[in-house]
């Protein structure tokens, strides 16, 4: 089974504070991303990598960045976290669209990050 | 610009009714894929289904069936005799020649069935 775990699953952190979210996936896909899911708003797409030390910005990329060191980790980075950040953030990784299984997206639990 | 619209917000059924969960996308690409995807009150989001733009067939699982229809942009869901266990927020979801597999998500569906 694919695994892609979260490193935190809650946190609270402070306005300004620089907040890394971790990612790690066990079945060696190229694709992973980075969404937030807000009540009303579904699931935004934040940034999304299809291989190591590439990265691409999704639709709301702004006050975000992203890491790729390694294949099987994927980190969401806030610079300087703000209270419009409070949000749960979902990491995901995918086969490569040459498999065939493109888009099939398999989901870590979800890190809920409160900024006060 | 919303390119997945789900106008339903909130479905309430009871057990055995079939529901139909509906899905309105828009692309100008003549490639792209159209997705399912549950989220269970667990939270975890699921894969259901994957279509490609160049298969109209439709797709029977069990008690799930997708309607695919291009004529009309749509991609619709449908559960027969409910269950409760199918309480979950259901994601429709678009994917385009140049995303890289990135998906554009609805708001999503959800779903209540009540015993």
């Amino acid at each position: 089974d694919v695994k892609v775990t979260q490193s935190s699953r809650y946190l609270v952190k402070r306005t300004g504070e620089k907040v890394f979210l971790e990612c790690v996936q066990d079945m060696d896909h190229e694709n992973m991303f980075w969404y937030r899911q807000d009540p009303g708003l579904g699931l935004r797409l934040i940034y999304f990598s299809y291989d190591v030390k590439m990265k691409e910005k999704g639709d709301i990329p702004e006050g975000y960045s992203v890491s790729r060191e390694k294949k099987e980790r994927f980190s969401l980075i806030l610079e300087s976290a703000s209270t419009n950040q409070t949000s749960m953030y979902l990491c995901a990784s995918s086969f490569p669209g040459t498999s065939g299984r493109g888009g099939e997206l398999f989901f870590g639990e979800g890190s809920r990050l409160t900024v006060l | 610009a919303q390119k997945v619209t789900q106008a339903q917000t909130e479905i309430s059924v009871v057990e055995k009714e079939d529901v139909t969960l509906d899905c309105v996308y828009e692309t100008r690409d003549t490639t792209y894929y159209l997705f399912w995807y549950k989220q269970p009150p667990s939270g975890e989001l699921v894969f259901l289904i994957r279509r490609n733009s160049f298969d109209e067939q439709n797709e029977i699982s069990g008690r799930y069936s997708w309607n695919f229809q291009k004529s009309t942009s749509s991609f619709n869901f449908t559960i027969t005799a409910s269950q409760v266990v199918d309480s979950a927020v259901y994601f429709c979801a678009l994917s385009e020649t140049n995303s890289g597999y990135a998906l554009n998500f609805g708001k999503g569906t959800s779903l209540l069935v009540t015993p």
